[in-house]
């Protein structure tokens, strides 16, 4: 099954700036999806992201507030916009590893202050 | 509307002991179902899935799930617990509508006594 390496682990960071978050996965797959898990809360789906296209976003998730690259096979960065103490969260990639197998990183923590 | 439901929040149960964690799930036909474990500071684990056939699914860890379709339901059991199965648990599903897009339950958190 695919291995992704998920960077940075965790950060903290002020208020107005923006963090990226990155995910490596070390086979080609075609669909990366990028979760967010809220302090005490489950994991939402934020977006899935094709290669060679644009993500395509969940209900109240926004381009503008967590654009997505995708720029190979292998590759996918998320953004977390202009943060806020809300956004402090722990956000997860995830790729499809086959034999409807799924692959999740091992999510980047991120602290707003 | 499609949901998956986990009713207990929080599990303490003695080590040596057998565990089950209930999952409830809400769809017109039966979806894809999962149970992932989630290890302090971890990322998600998958512990078992069930597509078809023989409904009692058998895991990693010693976990197993049984798939009953007139319940709607998928709980997850283990005969003995160990102090390191103490982690969060979630549920989770998906549909050939909308493959790759999970659909979690709230998780359950499991405390293991000595």
């Amino acid at each position: 099954s695919a291995v992704i390496s998920q960077k940075p682990s965790r950060d903290i960071c002020q208020r107005g700036t923006s963090l990226t978050i990155q995910c490596q996965v070390d086979s080609q797959v075609t669909m990366m999806f990028w979760y967010r898990q809220q302090p005490g809360q489950s994991l939402t789906l934020i977006a899935t992201a094709n290669q060679g296209s644009e993500a395509t976003y969940e209900s109240g998730f926004v381009i503008d507030k967590f654009p997505i690259s995708r720029p190979n096979l292998t590759f996918s960065t998320l953004t977390v916009s202009n943060l806020s103490p809300e956004d402090s969260s722990i956000y997860l990639c995830s790729v499809e590893t086959g034999n409807y197998g799924y692959t999740f990183g091992s999510g980047t923590r991120l602290t707003v202050v | 509307a499609q949901s998956v439901t986990q009713p207990d929040i929080h599990i303490t149960v003695s080590e040596g002991a057998s565990l089950e964690l209930r999952c409830n799930y809400s769809y017109g036909a039966t979806p894809y179902l999962f149970w992932y474990v989630q290890s302090p500071g971890q990322g998600l684990q998958l512990l078992l899935k069930y597509f078809s056939g023989d409904t009692l699914v058998q895991g990693i860890k010693g976990f197993e799930a049984e798939f009953k379709r007139s319940q709607s339901s998928f709980n997850l059991r283990k005969p003995s617990v160990h102090w390191s199965d103490a982690a969060e648990y979630f549920c989770a599903f998906l549909t050939t509508d909308s493959w790759g897009k999970f659909q979690f339950g709230a998780g359950t958190q499991v405390v293991v006594t000595p």
